[in-house]
Protein backbone atom coordinates (compact mmCIF):
# COMPACT_ATOMS: atom_id res chain seq x y z
CA UNK A 1 0.00 0.00 0.00
CA UNK A 2 1.05 3.55 -0.46
CA UNK A 3 2.95 5.77 1.83
CA UNK A 4 1.14 9.05 3.24
CA UNK A 5 2.85 12.37 4.65
CA UNK A 6 0.93 14.28 7.08
CA UNK A 7 2.28 17.66 8.94
CA UNK A 8 2.97 16.29 12.43
CA UNK A 9 0.88 19.08 14.35
CA UNK A 10 -1.99 21.59 13.41
CA UNK A 11 -3.85 23.95 15.77
CA UNK A 12 -7.40 25.31 15.43
CA UNK A 13 -9.89 27.77 16.97
CA UNK A 14 -13.19 25.99 18.13
CA UNK A 15 -15.86 26.59 15.81
CA UNK A 16 -14.00 27.11 12.95
CA UNK A 17 -13.09 24.55 10.36
CA UNK A 18 -10.36 22.49 10.66
CA UNK A 19 -8.42 21.41 7.16
CA UNK A 20 -5.81 18.27 7.87
CA UNK A 21 -3.93 17.75 4.46
CA UNK A 22 -2.45 14.19 3.41
CA UNK A 23 -0.12 13.46 0.37
CA UNK A 24 -0.33 10.08 -1.19
CA UNK A 25 1.68 10.87 -4.65
CA UNK A 26 1.95 7.46 -5.20
CA UNK A 27 -1.26 5.87 -4.99
CA UNK A 28 -2.80 3.57 -6.67
CA UNK A 29 -5.56 3.62 -8.97
CA UNK A 30 -7.47 0.96 -6.53
CA UNK A 31 -6.59 2.16 -3.30
CA UNK A 32 -9.03 4.16 -1.12
CA UNK A 33 -8.39 7.32 0.94
CA UNK A 34 -9.14 6.31 5.05
CA UNK A 35 -9.21 8.60 7.92
CA UNK A 36 -9.21 7.56 10.98
CA UNK A 37 -8.42 9.33 14.76
CA UNK A 38 -7.37 8.71 17.82
CA UNK A 39 -8.34 10.38 21.12
CA UNK A 40 -5.50 10.52 23.50
CA UNK A 41 -4.71 6.82 23.67
CA UNK A 42 -8.31 5.58 23.45
CA UNK A 43 -8.94 2.90 20.36
CA UNK A 44 -8.73 4.52 16.96
CA UNK A 45 -11.99 6.07 15.42
CA UNK A 46 -12.62 5.58 11.80
CA UNK A 47 -13.87 8.71 10.18
CA UNK A 48 -14.59 8.64 6.46
CA UNK A 49 -13.61 7.10 3.26
CA UNK A 50 -13.25 7.72 -0.83
CA UNK A 51 -11.43 6.56 -3.68
CA UNK A 52 -12.10 10.06 -5.90
CA UNK A 53 -15.24 11.35 -5.37
CA UNK A 54 -15.64 14.00 -2.59
CA UNK A 55 -17.26 12.01 0.66
CA UNK A 56 -19.37 13.53 3.60
CA UNK A 57 -20.76 11.55 6.73
CA UNK A 58 -22.03 13.08 9.67
CA UNK A 59 -18.56 13.67 10.96
CA UNK A 60 -16.24 15.06 8.11
CA UNK A 61 -15.97 15.91 4.36
CA UNK A 62 -13.06 14.13 2.47
CA UNK A 63 -12.26 16.32 -0.54
CA UNK A 64 -9.28 14.11 -2.92
CA UNK A 65 -7.38 16.10 -5.64
CA UNK A 66 -8.51 15.10 -9.46
CA UNK A 67 -5.23 13.62 -9.31
CA UNK A 68 -5.68 11.66 -6.81
CA UNK A 69 -2.15 12.41 -4.92
CA UNK A 70 -3.64 14.34 -1.99
CA UNK A 71 -6.68 15.04 0.20
CA UNK A 72 -7.89 16.89 2.38
CA UNK A 73 -9.81 16.15 6.10
CA UNK A 74 -12.52 18.78 6.33
CA UNK A 75 -14.34 18.69 10.18
CA UNK A 76 -16.53 21.94 9.54
CA UNK A 77 -16.79 23.14 13.36
CA UNK A 78 -14.46 21.84 15.16
CA UNK A 79 -14.88 21.72 19.13
CA UNK A 80 -12.74 20.26 22.14
CA UNK A 81 -13.68 16.82 21.52
CA UNK A 82 -12.14 16.56 18.27
CA UNK A 83 -8.41 17.50 19.08
CA UNK A 84 -7.06 14.33 18.77
CA UNK A 85 -4.40 12.40 16.06
CA UNK A 86 -5.48 12.42 12.96
CA UNK A 87 -4.69 9.55 10.45
CA UNK A 88 -4.48 9.52 6.60
CA UNK A 89 -4.24 5.84 5.47
CA UNK A 90 -4.53 4.91 1.64
CA UNK A 91 -5.23 0.85 1.15
CA UNK A 92 -7.29 -1.03 -1.23
CA UNK A 93 -10.58 -1.74 0.04
CA UNK A 94 -11.75 -4.60 1.47
CA UNK A 95 -11.11 -6.52 5.12
CA UNK A 96 -8.64 -8.54 3.85
CA UNK A 97 -6.22 -5.25 3.14
CA UNK A 98 -6.50 -4.71 6.49
CA UNK A 99 -3.06 -5.98 7.54
CA UNK A 100 -1.02 -4.23 4.77
CA UNK A 101 -2.72 -0.96 6.24
CA UNK A 102 0.73 1.73 7.22
CA UNK A 103 0.00 3.63 10.31
CA UNK A 104 2.31 6.55 10.26
CA UNK A 105 2.19 9.00 13.07
CA UNK A 106 -0.72 11.09 11.68
CA UNK A 107 -1.42 14.61 12.39
CA UNK A 108 -1.97 15.77 16.13
CA UNK A 109 -4.84 18.69 15.82
CA UNK A 110 -5.09 20.59 19.05
CA UNK A 111 -8.80 22.18 19.29
CA UNK A 112 -8.08 25.55 21.16
CA UNK A 113 -10.87 27.59 23.23
CA UNK B 1 -18.27 2.77 22.38
CA UNK B 2 -17.16 0.49 19.45
CA UNK B 3 -18.87 -2.78 20.07
CA UNK B 4 -15.46 -4.25 20.29
CA UNK B 5 -14.31 -5.06 24.34
CA UNK B 6 -10.88 -5.45 26.12
CA UNK B 7 -10.04 -7.07 29.22
CA UNK B 8 -8.33 -5.52 30.97
CA UNK B 9 -7.96 -2.11 30.49
CA UNK B 10 -4.46 -2.10 32.74
CA UNK B 11 -1.94 -4.73 33.36
CA UNK B 12 1.19 -4.14 35.88
CA UNK B 13 3.21 -7.11 35.58
CA UNK B 14 7.11 -7.95 36.19
CA UNK B 15 9.93 -9.01 33.19
CA UNK B 16 9.58 -12.16 32.37
CA UNK B 17 6.00 -12.96 33.02
CA UNK B 18 3.22 -13.72 31.35
CA UNK B 19 0.46 -12.18 30.47
CA UNK B 20 -2.62 -13.03 28.33
CA UNK B 21 -4.72 -9.99 26.67
CA UNK B 22 -8.69 -10.25 25.91
CA UNK B 23 -10.79 -9.29 23.16
CA UNK B 24 -14.41 -9.60 21.67
CA UNK B 25 -15.32 -8.34 18.47
CA UNK B 26 -18.06 -6.86 17.63
CA UNK B 27 -21.26 -9.17 16.50
CA UNK B 28 -21.24 -10.33 13.31
CA UNK B 29 -17.19 -9.23 12.68
CA UNK B 30 -15.03 -12.73 11.75
CA UNK B 31 -12.05 -10.76 11.91
CA UNK B 32 -9.72 -10.19 14.90
CA UNK B 33 -6.64 -7.98 14.27
CA UNK B 34 -4.01 -7.13 17.16
CA UNK B 35 -1.95 -4.21 17.16
CA UNK B 36 1.06 -2.50 19.33
CA UNK B 37 1.17 0.91 20.31
CA UNK B 38 4.55 2.09 21.97
CA UNK B 39 4.71 5.21 23.13
CA UNK B 40 4.51 7.92 20.23
CA UNK B 41 4.37 5.54 18.21
CA UNK B 42 2.47 4.62 15.35
CA UNK B 43 0.36 1.34 15.17
CA UNK B 44 1.67 -1.68 14.57
CA UNK B 45 0.10 -4.34 13.23
CA UNK B 46 0.88 -8.19 15.12
CA UNK B 47 -1.55 -10.90 13.58
CA UNK B 48 -5.31 -10.85 12.36
CA UNK B 49 -7.83 -14.07 12.70
CA UNK B 50 -10.50 -14.40 10.73
CA UNK B 51 -13.01 -17.18 11.64
CA UNK B 52 -10.74 -18.75 14.26
CA UNK B 53 -7.60 -19.09 11.53
CA UNK B 54 -4.69 -17.27 11.00
CA UNK B 55 -4.90 -15.11 8.36
CA UNK B 56 -1.82 -12.81 8.58
CA UNK B 57 1.04 -11.99 10.75
CA UNK B 58 3.01 -8.56 11.35
CA UNK B 59 5.74 -7.89 13.34
CA UNK B 60 4.47 -9.96 16.18
CA UNK B 61 7.88 -11.50 18.02
CA UNK B 62 7.83 -15.36 19.00
CA UNK B 63 7.40 -14.81 22.82
CA UNK B 64 4.12 -13.73 21.34
CA UNK B 65 0.59 -15.54 20.17
CA UNK B 66 -2.71 -15.34 19.50
CA UNK B 67 -5.54 -17.77 19.03
CA UNK B 68 -9.30 -16.94 17.97
CA UNK B 69 -11.78 -19.22 19.63
CA UNK B 70 -15.08 -20.75 18.06
CA UNK B 71 -16.75 -17.58 20.07
CA UNK B 72 -14.92 -15.36 18.12
CA UNK B 73 -13.39 -13.74 21.32
CA UNK B 74 -9.62 -13.91 20.77
CA UNK B 75 -6.78 -13.68 23.45
CA UNK B 76 -2.82 -12.29 22.64
CA UNK B 77 -0.64 -13.91 24.61
CA UNK B 78 2.69 -12.54 25.80
CA UNK B 79 5.11 -14.21 27.16
CA UNK B 80 9.05 -13.97 29.02
CA UNK B 81 7.88 -9.96 28.97
CA UNK B 82 10.57 -7.20 28.44
CA UNK B 83 10.89 -3.61 29.34
CA UNK B 84 10.43 -3.07 26.05
CA UNK B 85 6.74 -4.59 25.98
CA UNK B 86 4.94 -1.77 27.36
CA UNK B 87 2.50 -0.11 25.04
CA UNK B 88 -1.06 -0.24 24.55
CA UNK B 89 -2.36 -3.34 22.80
CA UNK B 90 -5.38 -2.86 20.62
CA UNK B 91 -7.78 -5.14 19.04
CA UNK B 92 -10.00 -4.45 16.10
CA UNK B 93 -12.63 -6.10 14.07
CA UNK B 94 -13.90 -5.15 10.96
CA UNK B 95 -16.55 -5.34 8.86
CA UNK B 96 -17.10 -8.76 6.80
CA UNK B 97 -17.71 -7.83 3.61
CA UNK B 98 -17.53 -3.96 1.83
CA UNK B 99 -15.19 -1.26 2.23
CA UNK B 100 -13.86 -3.21 5.40
CA UNK B 101 -13.07 -0.43 8.00
CA UNK B 102 -11.63 -1.00 11.39
CA UNK B 103 -13.23 -1.29 14.53
CA UNK B 104 -11.05 -0.70 17.57
CA UNK B 105 -11.76 -1.82 21.30
CA UNK B 106 -10.19 0.68 23.97
CA UNK B 107 -6.79 -1.11 24.28
CA UNK B 108 -4.97 -2.70 27.19
CA UNK B 109 -2.49 -0.94 28.53
CA UNK B 110 0.62 -3.25 29.40
CA UNK B 111 3.42 -1.49 31.60
CA UNK B 112 6.35 -4.09 32.64
CA UNK B 113 8.61 -3.65 35.65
Amino acid sequence: DAKTTQPPSMDCAEGRAANLPCNHSTISGNEYVYWYRQIHSQGPQYIIHGLKNNETNEMASLIITEDRKSSTLILPHATLRDTAVYYCIVRVEGAGNNRKLIWGLGTSLAVNP
Amino acid sequence: DSGVTQTPKHLITATGQRVTLRCSPRSGDLSVYWYQQSLDQGLQFLIQYYNGEERAKGNILERFSAQQFPDLHSELNLSSLELGDSALYFCASSVPAGSGELFFGEGSRLTVL
